[in-house]
């Protein structure tokens, strides 16, 4: 099967600009996540998506959205971009493995703000 | 919400010897314990998870162990080789309606040859 796969690989935008990112996930997953990662604070829970609905959303301001296709694909968007944007945002795919739920990370979009 | 902390958050070991790291959580209602890897310009790869239901679970070099009462979990590699060099994350989960991981601050093990 192939992995969790994020297009752009990198971006570079301006304050003030919007950005969309895009996961596709594993086959036949139906769960995505998104994930803030930052030097400064880790990793951070952003939302999730299933079946085209948000399931859970972090403490990030309404500035970052997201949405899921019926194909399972997701996209997240971030609005009026401030500097503190710039992180490597991850997705992660759900899927059921051996009777656990296991997250499979994708190798991420690295978004740096000017 | 959850909170989860770790610790060290830089751990030196000499190649061969075991390296142990330790996290806590505050919600009792997590269940479901994973941990992942991270090397330097990748992505975090799974490299094992626990649920409450077991007390330790074990992968070759791997180990962790889970401690309910106390709400700490911890990771044990033992004999350790260079390539075990990298960032280790420990994350929690209630697994309720969606699985929002919690994510500790990163461990990074360097192992020197």
């Amino acid at each position: 099967k192939a992995g969790v796969t994020q297009t752009p690989r990198y971006l570079i935008k301006t304050r003030g600009q919007q950005v969309t990112l895009s996961c596709s996930p594993i086959s036949g997953h139906r769960s995505v996540s998104w994930y803030q990662q930052t030097p400064g604070q880790g990793l951070q829970f952003l939302f999730e998506y299933f079946s085209e609905t948000q399931r859970n959303k972090g403490n990030f301001p309404g500035r970052f959205s997201g949405r899921q296709f019926s194909n399972s694909r997701s996209e997240m968007n971030v609005s009026t971009l401030e500097l503190g944007d710039s992180a490597l945002y991850l997705c992660a795919s759900m899927g059921t493995s051996h009777g656990t739920d296991t997250q499979y990370f994708g190798p991420g979009t690295r978004l740096t703000v000017l | 919400g959850e909170n989860v902390e770790q610790h060290p958050s830089t751990l030196s070991v000499q190649e061969g010897d075991s390296a142990v790291i330790k996290c806590t959580y505050s919600d009792s209602a997590s269940n479901y314990f994973p941990w992942y890897k991270q090397e330097l310009g990748k992505r975090p790869q799974l490299i094992i998870d626990i649920r409450s239901n077991v007390g330790e679970k074990k992968d070759q070099r791997i180990a962790v162990t889970l401690n309910k009462t106390a709400k700490h979990f911890s990771l044990h590699i033992t004999e350790t080789q260079p390539e075990d060099s990298a960032v280790y994350f420990c994350a929690a989960s209630t697994g309720a309606a969606g699985n929002k991981l919690t994510f500790g601050g990163g461990t990074r093990v360097l192992v020197k040859p």
